[in-house]
């Protein structure tokens, strides 16, 4: 079975320029979610989409990032300056709408690490 | 807001059980207790979670105190790949929070 795929895996630019991630769930699974990780910590939850629902983006820095799950498959992230702050890897993940509640395991892409120059 | 408390770092012999501590003593009636690792390049990995009962799987063991504020991860007999960063989250439902995890160092 395939897993949670992303691309491209390293991104290298420089500040002001647009960029994108790209992510391809689990086969079935309804709910993506993008993670922000900075060196040195844990991932931090950007955004979570149900289906193509966006259901949780309060962490989400409207200004510059964007993202759409138009199909409700697959994903795009994009930034749009960028910073040299917004330096990180961006994770995404997908998982099965549990019908357990508290339930639910998320599995993850190996990231994008974006560097901004 | 930290919902978990975790060891930075911590060292293990090869083949020796590594267990890895977590407290979280805020944590809800329904909220589980999950554990994930993130091998160095790599996404995080799910291990194991539970809610009340001492939980196993091929990969680790989870044991919950009774009053549910702490819990430990058991890797039995740790190898060097099991050299990575673990990761305890107290959540429940689709809400995850990592905080910055033990970085647990198998030495041969």
């Amino acid at each position: 079975e395939a897993g949670v795929v992303q691309s491209p895996r390293y991104k290298i630019i420089e500040k002001k320029q647009p960029v994108a991630f790209w992510c391809n769930p689990i086969s079935g699974h309804n709910t993506l979610y993008w993670y922000l990780q900075n060196l040195g910590q844990g991932p931090e939850l950007l955004i979570r989409y149900e289906n193509e629902e966006a259901v949780d983006d309060s962490q989400l820095p409207k200004d510059r990032f964007s993202a759409e799950r138009l199909k409700g498959v697959d994903s795009t992230l994009k930034i749009q300056p960028a910073e040299l702050g917004d330096s990180a890897v961006y994770l995404c993940a997908s998982s099965l709408r549990s019908g357990r509640v508290g339930y639910n395991e998320q599995f993850f892409g190996p990231g994008t690490r974006l560097t901004v120059l | 807001d930290a919902k978990t408390t975790q060891p930075t770092s911590m060292d293990c012999a090869e083949g020796r059980a590594a267990n890895l501590p977590c407290n979280h003593s805020t944590i809800s009636g329904n909220e589980y207790v999950y554990w994930y690792r993130q091998i160095h390049s790599q996404g995080p990995q799910y291990i194991i979670h539970g809610l009340k009962n001492n939980e196993t799987n091929e990969m680790a063991s989870l044991i919950i105190t009774e009053d549910r504020k702490s819990s430990t991860l058991i890797l039995p007999h740790a190898t060097l790949r099991d050299t990575a960063v673990y990761y305890c989250i107290v959540g429940g439902g689709n809400q995850f929070y990592f905080g910055t995890g033990t970085s647990l160092t198998v030495i041969p």
